[in-house]
């Protein structure tokens, strides 16, 4: 079945390091793709997406590229900040318009 | 506006009584989803609901169940409730179904089953 794989943490970074949270995918056709991020004590919020492959989502510093070849979908940001700190959650649509996530990936991060 | 509402916020039941779970969608917004978080996984789908009819069912228990009333809010009940039950229930709204619109989550309803 569909599923999405993210890579697990927690992850430590300082703060103005680069991060990268890998995702990949499985699923028939051509899935959307997202990341949610929920902060402590707060719902999950809709973070940045792509609809078709090569597209590229970006919020807040935040970029993913839909990448069909490889079916990842990795989340970058060149500079995080202690703020960043949440955790972060890989996800699909897939073609019965389900909402498929992965596990999770704590991001902490040091001043 | 406000966003998605739930209530309660936490909820302690024992093995084998039965929970309701509630939440009002943003205003405007015709489909509500239920999803189970047990800590440290990922949302898994439970129910869609769009115009007051269900629309997705996810890979749970006939012990789970929804409804979606006319002023669209939602009810979650979970009979017999077990201790693997536990978790956070968050509800999601959006303006359409069954094409993907943004889902707005709500905070969520943590259930503990002793």
């Amino acid at each position: 079945g569909d599923s999405v794989t993210q890579m697990e943490g927690p992850v430590t970074l300082s703060e103005e390091a680069f991060l990268t949270i890998n995702c990949t995918y499985t699923a028939t056709g051509y899935p959307s793709l997202f990341w949610y991020v929920q902060y402590p004590g707060e719902g999950l919020q809709l973070l940045l997406k792509a609809t078709k492959a090569d597209d590229k989502g970006s919020n807040k510093g935040f970029e993913a590229t839909y990448r069909k070849e490889t079916t990842s979908f990795h989340l970058e940001k060149g500079s995080v900040q202690v703020s960043d700190s949440a955790v972060y959650f890989c996800a699909l649509e897939n073609r019965d318009d389900k909402i498929i996530f992965g596990k999770g990936t704590r991001l902490h991060i040091l001043p | 506006d406000a966003g998605v509402t739930q209530s309660p916020t936490h909820l302690i039941k024992t093995r084998g009584q039965h929970v309701t779970l509630r939440c009002s969608p943003i205003s405007g917004h015709k489909s509500v989803s239920w999803y189970q978080q047990v800590l440290g996984q990922g949302p898994q789908f439970i129910f869609q609901y769009y115009e007051k009819e269900e629309r997705g069912r996810g890979n749970f228990p006939d012990r789970f169940s929804a409804r979606q009333f006319p002023n669209y809010s939602s009810e979650l009940n979970v009979n017999a409730l077990l201790l693997g039950d536990s978790a956070l229930y968050l509800c999601a709204s959006s303006a359409k179904s069954p094409s993907y619109n943004e889902q707005f989550f709500g905070p969520g309803t943590r259930l503990t089953v002793l």
